[in-house]
């Protein structure tokens, strides 16, 4: 079985610049978390969905991040404007249940922002 | 006081030692208990959970203490591949999700 996805697993983009990230969970996954990971301050967990709606945003940094999760099998983390502060491992992570299970992660995005 | 805290390290240890990581946490509604393993450059995965009656899996021993609200990982015989760092998650309290900031082991030959 494919386990999570994400794209790109690579971006470089100037500040100022729109960013999309896109993660596929694994099939049948009813929980997704979006993590921000960097040397400073570990990992963060951004937002957090169930049955495809977000139960808890509160790690969401400000108003230019934005996550959506239109359905089961796929779910985007939008930061506009970026900026170099953005430059970060971003991860996605799904589990079969709650938020009490385990977690299962993609490969990561690697976002620089210049 | 951080709701998660691990030390940072790093543990530098030999070959074939045994080392123990400990997890503090604050929020007493924490419901369950992992601990993950992070390769340099690569994703979190899953080592083991964390049950309250402790439990064990191979060389690797997890434990709860809910009264001192810590967990620990306990590794034995050290292997070069141990070496990573060890993240501790904490989660279903109050549907919070906590990670610590992980613990890095370096296993020396």
């Amino acid at each position: 079985d494919a386990g999570v996805i994400q794209s790109p697993r690579h971006e470089v983009t100037e500040m100022g610049q729109e960013v999309t990230l896109r993660c596929k969970p694994i099939s049948g996954h009813n929980s997704l978390f979006w993590y921000r990971q960097t040397m400073m301050r570990g990992l963060e967990l951004l937002i957090y969905f169930n049955n495809n709606v977000p139960i808890d945003d509160s790690g969401m940094p400000e108003d230019r991040f934005s996550a959506k999760m239109p359905n089961a099998s796929f779910s985007t983390l939008k930061i506009q404007p970026s900026e170099p502060r953005d430059s970060a491992v971003y991860f996605c992570a799904s589990s079969f249940g709650t938020s009490k299970e385990t977690q299962y992660f993609g490969p990561g995005t690697r976002l620089l922002v210049l | 006081r951080k709701e998660v805290e691990q030390d940072p390290g790093p543990f530098n240890v030999p070959e074939g030692a045994t080392v123990a990581f400990n997890c503090t946490y604050s929020n007493s509604a924490s419901q369950s208990f992992f601990w993950y393993r992070q390769d340099c450059r690569k994703e979190p995965k899953l080592l083991m959970s964390v049950y309250s009656s402790g439990n064990e899996d191979g060389r690797f021993t997890a434990q709860l203490n809910r009264a001192s609200q810590y967990i620990s990982l306990l590794i034995r015989d050290s292997k070069l591949s141990d070496s990573a760092t060890y993240l501790c998650l904490l989660s279903g309290g109050y549907q919070k999700v906590t990670f610590g900031t992980g613990t890095k082991l370096q296993v020396i030959p």
